[in-house]
């Protein structure tokens, strides 16, 4: 079946730094990802879609240049968190869906982001 | 505004029985419906998906149920094993509109052996 890769599984930085999170696609070629964020104990919230070759698409509220999206290829997104903070520290979790016709979607095992 | 509702935060059944979970929704758009199970740390993993177009699908122990009218799903499932205990999200979506999820807030489901 369909598989999403999601890294790293977690990860602890200090404030003002900026962490990467990837995003692939294995074994098939996705031209939009969905990046989502939860909280503890909240639902998840769409952040943005990601466009394989175009700009991302954020949610009304969430910081463009804080959450930088890339879709370089058809089977990697990355999302960028740029000089974080202790309140980004959250779930962050990655979905593709396989195929236009196919509207299941698979999701990455997700990235506990820790800010110190 | 959340658009999709699970009212109910969590959910305790004792194995063998029914377990039903309930979501509501206000968006008229919204077109395909899913359920995902979703341990801590982990993505959510699919269970079971609905088209508007229907108002019953079933696979194994899981069956969801849609009332377009009332605007209300819910996923049944019989009979109940301790390993479905888990936080159970529904999600809808509307399919023109590049097909983006969204999510309620989830109910925690515990199945008593």
């Amino acid at each position: 079946g369909a598989v999403v890769s999601q890294h790293p599984s977690w990860v602890i930085c200090k404030s003002g730094t900026s962490v990467k999170i990837e995003c692939r696609s294995l074994d098939f070629q996705a031209t939009t990802m969905f990046w989502y964020r939860q909280f503890p104990k909240q639902s998840l919230m769409l952040m943005a879609t990601s466009n394989e070759g175009s700009k991302a698409t954020y949610e009304q509220g969430v910081e463009k240049d804080k959450f930088l999206i890339n879709h370089a290829s058809l089977t990697l997104s990355t999302l960028t968190v740029t000089s974080a903070h202790p309140e980004d520290s959250s779930f962050y979790i990655c979905s593709a869906r396989p195929g236009q016709g196919d509207y299941g979607y698979t999701f990455g095992s997700g990235t506990r982001l820790t800010v110190v | 505004d959340q658009q999709v509702k699970q009212n109910s935060p969590s959910l305790s059944v004792q194995e063998g029985r029914i377990s039903i979970l309930n979501c509501d929704y206000t968006n008229s758009m919204f077109d395909y419906f899913l359920w995902y199970k979703k341990y801590p740390a982990e993505g959510p993993t699919f269970l079971i998906s609905i088209s508007s177009i229907k108002d019953k699908n079933e696979d194994g122990r899981f069956t969801v149920f849609l009332n377009k009218s009332a605007k209300h799903l819910s996923l049944h499932i019989v009979p109940s094993q301790p390993g479905d205990s888990a936080v159970y999200f529904c999600a809808a979506s509307r399919i023109s509109n590049t097909g983006k999820l969204i999510f309620g807030q989830g109910t925690t489901l515990q199945v008593k052996p």
